[in-house]
């Protein structure tokens, strides 16, 4: 059974940090893994995607990593800001007809 | 903008009622997943529709069931609410199969308490 997990639970920073945050999982065998965003009471808002294939993918401030055989992922985030300020989940998809299974997330803050 | 949408956003309801909760998907997705998520933690898969047919489930009851309709747009129907039922239900569109990669595309959620 696939198990994702990130932690610390909380992060709080302040403005300007560059900062990464993990996500591990159990089962290697995956098709992919996708970093979201989550604001307070609200729905997930996809950042990045990583194929098995890759390595890491980029998008503005965000770098994702992907490292299969280890079974982790790191979601670096450079000169943080405010609105930076969110819960960050990773999820991972093992393939066709599958589901994805999500860590339960870390909070940021990032203090101004 | 991801296009997908749910309704309501919020609603309450009592102990043993039955809630209907919808999702219209992203055009061109034939895929709907659903899922829920408790206070502080990830969201947990209830099931999966591709074209109309269910196609896969967590470890939810029965009493979770759900539709897919011919516009792709789909329902979430829960019978007998329990108190532990509260909680925000996502949404998520996607392209069937490895042709989607997998990218799924979530609504805003829609936040059910049980009082």
């Amino acid at each position: 059974k696939q198990e994702v997990t990130q932690i610390p639970a909380a992060l709080s920073v302040p403005e300007g940090e560059n900062l990464v945050l993990n996500c591990s999982f159990t089962d290697s065998a995956i098709y992919n893994l996708q970093w979201f965003r989550q604001d307070p009471g609200k729905g997930l808002t996809s950042l990045l995607l990583i194929q098995s294939s890759q390595r890491e993918q980029t998008s503005g401030r965000l770098n994702a990593s992907l490292d299969k055989s280890s079974g982790r992922s790191t979601l670096y985030i450079a000169a943080s800001q405010p609105g930076d300020s969110a819960t960050y989940l990773c999820a991972v998809w093992p393939g066709a007809n599958s589901k994805l299974t999500f860590g339960k997330g870390i909070t940021l803050s990032v203090r101004p | 903008e991801t296009g997908v949408t749910q309704s309501p956003t919020h609603l309450i309801k009592t102990r043993g009622q039955q809630v209907t909760l919808r999702c219209s998907s992203q055009s061109g997705h034939n895929t709907v997943s659903w899922y829920q998520q408790a206070l502080g933690q990830g969201p947990q898969f209830i099931f999966q529709y591709y074209r109309e047919e269910e196609n896969g489930r967590g470890n939810f009851p029965p009493r979770f069931s759900g539709l897919q309709f011919p516009n792709y747009s789909s329902e979430l129907n829960v019978n007998a609410l329990e108190l532990d039922d509260s909680a925000l239900y996502l949404c998520a569109s996607s392209l069937g199969g490895i042709a989607g990669a997998g990218e799924q595309y979530f609504g805003p959620g829609t936040r059910l308490t049980v009082t």
